[in-house]
């Protein structure tokens, strides 16, 4: 079975402050797909990034930026410079393809709660 | 355009009455998938739907939760004989294809009494 895993629960910054969401997953898939979703407040996942197993170069967006280690599983996000406005929960989620039947589901860590203080 | 919408987006029934929630997803999307959301379990994945192929249904928790999607578009699921244990924010999301990024809608929230 496929896994994520978010060790930091809650983390807590003060604005300015540059912060990294740690992600590590399990999976026997050669080809799999990783995502991060941003949960605000308001309660809606919004999408941030997908990666595909065979593309390993970092990603930067913005203050947003996602590092990829294959070798050690890891797919960490850092956002440089936080603002109040990133206080959210955010969730890293693998994509399992499930049976032979083409069908495919997102298995999500626990999330980690992102408090940016001003 | 128009993002995953779904309604209600609260429901409060007493255990055991029947519900429905619906999930119109964004126009174009071929594949449809509903997750539900608690404090205990995290996401959890619940059903999937893609184009006219029969619906992968490995992750209902029981024969009481059922979905149909009519039409290749709006979906709906439903939960019999409610439990309190169903309250939950069940979310909808709708992706391109396979593997495609998955876009949520707002989640309905599900209060059993």
């Amino acid at each position: 079975a496929q896994k994520v895993t978010q060790a930091q629960t809650e983390i807590s910054v003060v604005e300015k402050e540059d912060v990294t969401l740690d992600c590590v997953y399990e999976t026997r898939d050669t080809t799999y797909y990783l995502f991060w979703y941003k949960q605000p407040p308001s309660g809606e996942l919004v999408f941030l990034i997908r990666r595909n197993s065979f593309d390993e170069q970092n990603e930067i967006s913005g203050r947003y930026s996602w590092n990829f280690q294959k070798s050690t599983s890891s797919f960490n996000f850092t956002i440089t410079a936080s603002q109040v406005v990133d206080s959210a929960v955010y969730f890293c989620a693998l994509s399992e393809a499930i049976g032979k039947g083409g069908s495919e589901k997102l298995v999500f860590g626990k999330g980690t709660k992102l408090t940016v203080n001003p | 355009g128009a993002g995953v919408s779904q309604s209600p987006s609260n429901k409060v029934t007493e255990k055991g009455k029947d519900v429905e929630l619906r999930c119109d997803p964004i126009s174009g999307h071929t594949a449809l998938y509903w997750y539900r959301q608690s404090l205990g379990q995290g996401l959890e994945f619940l059903i999937y739907f893609q184009g006219n192929s029969a619906p992968d249904k490995s992750g209902l928790p029981s024969d009481r939760f059922s979905a149909e999607r009519t039409g290749g578009s709006v979906s709906t699921l439903t939960i019999q004989r409610t439990q309190q244990e169903d309250s939950a924010v069940y979310l909808c999301a709708s992706s391109l294809g396979w593997r495609d990024e998955q876009f949520f809608g707002p989640g309905t929230r599900l209060t059993v009494l």
